[in-house]
């Protein structure tokens, strides 16, 4: 899998948009980016991915540099249970499915 | 939909007693995989099935762990014997790749163990 590096934890206020980076320098031209995330005491949930377009669902949006070396994940109008660890993976290329998760961006929605 | 289901949700052992920890994916779903979850080592991925069959076992801890999946709609993760650092979060989860790059996984609750 490629590398990637996000900030160990970040804040944002109830109500405003939450923008959680990623950098994924060591990316293949072929490779997707995923994001999931993980509320205290359940599973993971996937949120989007993308490859080299902007991505956008009923859950987030999803901006990737061009050079594709970084992207950041954008939750537009934050709430209190967002808060949780956001990871950003990208999974090695062929058809396997297989995810690593590193250690993600703890995100603390305030009131 | 119902999503995917782990059973049972909360084990307390005593360490020497088998363990078996029960996974039904999503229904249609051709990879299933199995992860573990502490607080020193975060989410560990254990092992992968794709269309029942094994496909990455290198994340089982030791011979202590065993996973199968007799049919696309069951699969179990044993542990036998139990021991205290095995005491952990699994999680089961489930996709369909139906091409390259395309690895949307679902996950279930989790079964917390405890091992005494």
């Amino acid at each position: 899998d490629a590398k990637t590096t996000q900030p160990p934890s970040m804040d944002c206020a109830e109500g405003r948009a939450a923008n959680l980076p990623c950098n994924h320098s060591t990316i293949s031209g072929n490779e997707y980016v995923y994001w999931y995330r993980q509320i205290h005491s359940q599973g993971p949930q996937y949120i989007i991915h993308g490859l080299k377009n902007n991505e956008t669902n009923e859950m987030a949006s999803l901006i990737i540099t061009e050079d594709r070396k970084s992207s950041t994940l954008i939750l537009p109008h934050a709430t209190l249970r967002d808060t949780a660890v956001y990871y950003c993976i990208v999974p090695a290329s062929g058809n396997t499915g297989k995810l690593i998760f590193g250690q993600g961006t703890t995100l603390q929605v305030k009131p | 939909d119902a999503g995917v289901i782990q059973s049972p949700r909360h084990e307390v052992t005593e360490m020497g007693q088998e363990v078996t920890l029960r996974c039904k994916p999503i229904s249609g779903h051709n990879s299933l995989f199995w992860y573990r979850q502490t607080m020193m080592r975060g989410l560990e991925l254990l092992i992968y099935f794709n269309n029942n069959v094994p496909i990455d076992d290198s994340g089982m801890p030791e011979d202590r762990f065993s996973a199968k999946m007799p049919n696309a709609s069951f699969s179990t993760l044993k542990i036998q014997p139990s021991e205290p650092r095995d005491s952990a979060v699994y999680f089961c989860a489930s996709s369909l790749v139906p091409g390259w790059g395309l690895e949307t996984q679902y996950f279930g609750p989790g079964t917390r163990l405890l091992v005494l």
